[in-house]
């Protein structure tokens, strides 16, 4: 069982969905990352987050402690949203290596 | 200002041959990282750097890698003795925290390709 794992693997919306992206963790963490990945594989750092909730325009993120477990919204998708989306988890306070998900495909069509 | 460049941005090589990867930071940040992405995967930590010691390099598959940071700037990624095995994206991120914490910033990668 991998210490992070993501659901679901492929997600197709069509635009103007509402789309959840869910992120489980077996391990401590100090702060979970979601990364945005492109094709080309540039990665863009898309949150960070220890607990509660951040907002960054029609993007969207909790994070329940108690239960080791992290969504991502995406509000009124659109299809240049259509990405790899990766959860990652940061363990302790030093050293800071992130163990990541294996990633999430998703396709928004017009 | 300029992001994390990662230098070539593609390599390919034959099986046996030694390879060198290069990342440049984020002008500052004290703490850098290597991570290897295979195909339809996420990516696998190799190595942190706090400044110039390698703070942390239990990701490092075998002896055939090793990474360096001299000046606790640019580093290089190390392979010797390539296999087929080794072929994927290499990425690099940098890190303002001191202790290593803080958001990472990634670079484009490096795509090797061991024939």
């Amino acid at each position: 069982k991998n210490e992070v794992e993501q659901s679901p693997q492929n997600l197709t919306a069509q635009e103007g969905e509402f789309i959840t992206i869910n992120c489980s963790y077996s391990v401590g963490i100090s702060a979970l990352h979601w990364l945005q990945q492109h094709p080309g594989g540039g990665i863009v750092s898309l949150f960070m987050l220890s607990s509660g909730k951040k907002k960054h325009g029609r993007l969207i993120a909790t994070i329940n402690i108690q239960e080791k477990h992290s969504s991502l919204h995406i509000t009124a998708s659109h299809p240049r949203d259509s990405a790899v989306y990766i959860c990652a988890a940061r363990r302790g306070t030093s050293g800071s290596r992130l163990t990541f998900g294996e990633g999430t495909q998703l396709t928004v069509n017009p | 200002g300029a992001g994390v460049s990662q230098t070539p941005s593609n390599k390919v090589t034959e099986k046996g041959k030694y390879v060198e990867l290069r990342c440049d930071p984020i002008s500052g940040h004290t703490a850098l990282y290597w991570y290897r992405q295979s195909l339809g995967q996420g990516p696998e930590f190799l190595i942190y750097f706090q400044g110039t010691g390698a703070a942390d390099d239990s990701g490092l598959p075998n002896d055939r890698f090793f990474a360096v940071r001299p000046e606790g700037s640019v580093s290089t990624l190390k392979i010797q003795r390539t296999e087929r095995g080794d072929s994927a994206v290499y990425l690099c991120a940098s890190s303002l925290a001191g202790n290593g914490g803080g958001e990472q910033f990634f670079g484009p990668g490096t795509r090797l390709t061991v024939l």
